[in-house]
């Protein structure tokens, strides 16, 4: 599995901006980067997911810079709800692989 | 529309016994997948079935053993408990396409105690 590195951990403001980068330099042509989160007590949490592009959802923006070795999870305005552990994950396309690296993850606190 | 259920949510076993964990995905989801989740080794992926078959097996050993009903429903056995296994088990839901164009709806979990 191609792997990424994130940040263990990261603060940020209520109601602020919060960049949550993510590198993976050894990711392949066919690979998607996914994104997942997990709340205290929960559950892991679908966010977003991309290819080449930039993507929005209601949740949250991902950013990948053009050469693909690394994304950014953009959380636009940060809520204590967003207070998580947030993982990036590569996804093969080719094989179907459905298996998810999880990683250690970026863990989110949010100052209120 | 209903989520993920596993049941139960808690369950406390002993050495040497057996125990199997219930999920029922989302209803058109035809792909489970089984994650252990622990302190020490964070979220591991332990197997994933679609159509009633193993698509795709973790490093685990062979006490951890899964199946997948026509209803989609799975179950998953481990036998001969060790405590180390005392984990938050993981159970996630999709459609099931080879393209990974799809995100995996999880469960709350259970959390298996092992005395």
């Amino acid at each position: 599995d191609a792997k990424t590195t994130q940040p263990n951990s990261m603060e940020s403001n209520e109601e602020e901006p919060v960049h949550l980068p993510c590198n993976h330099s050894t990711i392949s042509g066919t690979d998607y980067i996914h994104w997942y989160r997990q709340l205290p007590s929960q559950g892991p949490e679908y966010v977003i997911h991309g290819l080449t592009s930039n993507v929005n959802n209601r949740m949250a923006s991902l950013a990948i810079a053009e050469d693909r070795k690394s994304s950014t999870l953009i959380l636009h305005r940060a809520t204590l709800r967003d207070a998580a552990v947030y993982y990036c994950i590569l996804r093969e396309g080719l094989t179907g692989a459905n298996n998810l690296f999880f990683g250690t993850g970026t863990r989110l606190t949010v100052i209120p | 529309k209903a989520g993920v259920t596993q049941t139960p949510r808690y369950l406390i076993k002993t050495r040497g016994q057996q125990v199997t964990l219930s999920c029922s995905p989302i209803s058109g989801h035809r792909s489970v997948s089984w994650y252990q989740q622990t302190p020490g080794q964070g979220l591991q992926f332990l197997f994933e079935y679609f159509s009633e078959t193993q698509r795709n097996k973790g490093n685990f050993p062979g006490r951890f053993s899964g199946r997948q009903f026509s209803n989609s429903r799975s179950e998953m056995n481990v036998s001969t408990l060790e405590l180390g296994d005392s984990a938050l088990y993981l159970c996630a839901s999709s459609l099931g396409g080879r393209t990974p164009t799809y995100g995996y709806t999880f469960g709350s979990g259970t959390r298996l105690t092992v005395v």
